[in-house]
């Protein structure tokens, strides 16, 4: 079985400032790794995946997240948030071998003028 | 761009009686899911529904659940005896077949009063 730890249930910030939402996890097999983000009355909207490869992935909105498989994480990060980041950022991981995700607990990210 | 949509957007139900909460996945797509998110926890794995028949079900998902698939189109969870412990967001979920990303309709908020 996997588990998903968001260590940081609110993150507060100002416009322009760097950000950084924690992700760990735990699985005894390979995982599948995803951001989801949900926008206020919206459904979660994936952000970034990472499968393989490389293990630094990009989002076409400037938010990037590295996987390190040593201290399983994969911690999500942007240099410089503006007002429209504002929402709720789940972490996910899914067996590769299967296609159930498990979430994490969600890190609120409202980002202040 | 395709979507998942899902109706209604928020019911309001007496305990005990039946809902149905209705999806229309992707219309490529041949995996289906159904997640929820009670106020304040995570985003929980409720079933996945692949050819017809469940391929995977939590241990949330007991004799009081039910998912359907009656044409061609819709996807279907049935709730047969709500109680005020199902009152949450269930959210839709489709992928292809081959594919590694799933993409979310914007949920059911579901009131059990």
């Amino acid at each position: 079985a996997q588990s998903v730890t968001q260590l940081d249930s609110q993150v507060p910030v100002f416009e322009e400032a760097p950000v950084e939402l924690r992700c760990n996890y735990s699985s005894s097999v390979s995982v599948y790794l995803f951001w989801y983000v949900q926008y206020p009355n919206q459904g979660l909207q994936l952000l970034l995946k990472y499968l393989s490869g490389s293990t630094l992935v990009e989002s076409i909105n400037g938010f990037e997240a590295e996987f390190n498989k040593s201290q399983t994480s994969f911690h999500l990060r942007k240099p410089s948030v503006h007002i429209s980041d504002t929402a709720e950022y789940f972490c996910a991981v899914q067996e590769t071998s299967g296609s159930r995700l498990t979430f994490g607990e969600g890190t609120q990210l409202t980002v202040n003028p | 761009e395709p979507e998942v949509t899902q109706t209604p957007s928020h019911q309001v139900t007496q305990m005990g009686q039946e809902v149905i909460l209705r999806c229309v996945p992707i219309s490529n797509h041949l995996y289906f899911y159904w997640y929820r998110q009670i106020l304040g926890q995570k985003v929980e794995f409720l079933v996945s529904f692949y050819n017809n028949e469940i391929s995977e079900k939590s241990e949330i998902f007991d004799d009081q659940f039910s998912v359907e698939r009656p044409d061609g189109s819709n996807f279907t969870l049935k709730i047969r005896s709500t109680k005020l412990e199902d009152s949450a967001m269930y959210f839709c979920a489709s992928r292809r077949d081959g594919g590694t990303e799933a993409f979310f309709g914007q949920g059911t908020r579901l009131t059990v009063v």
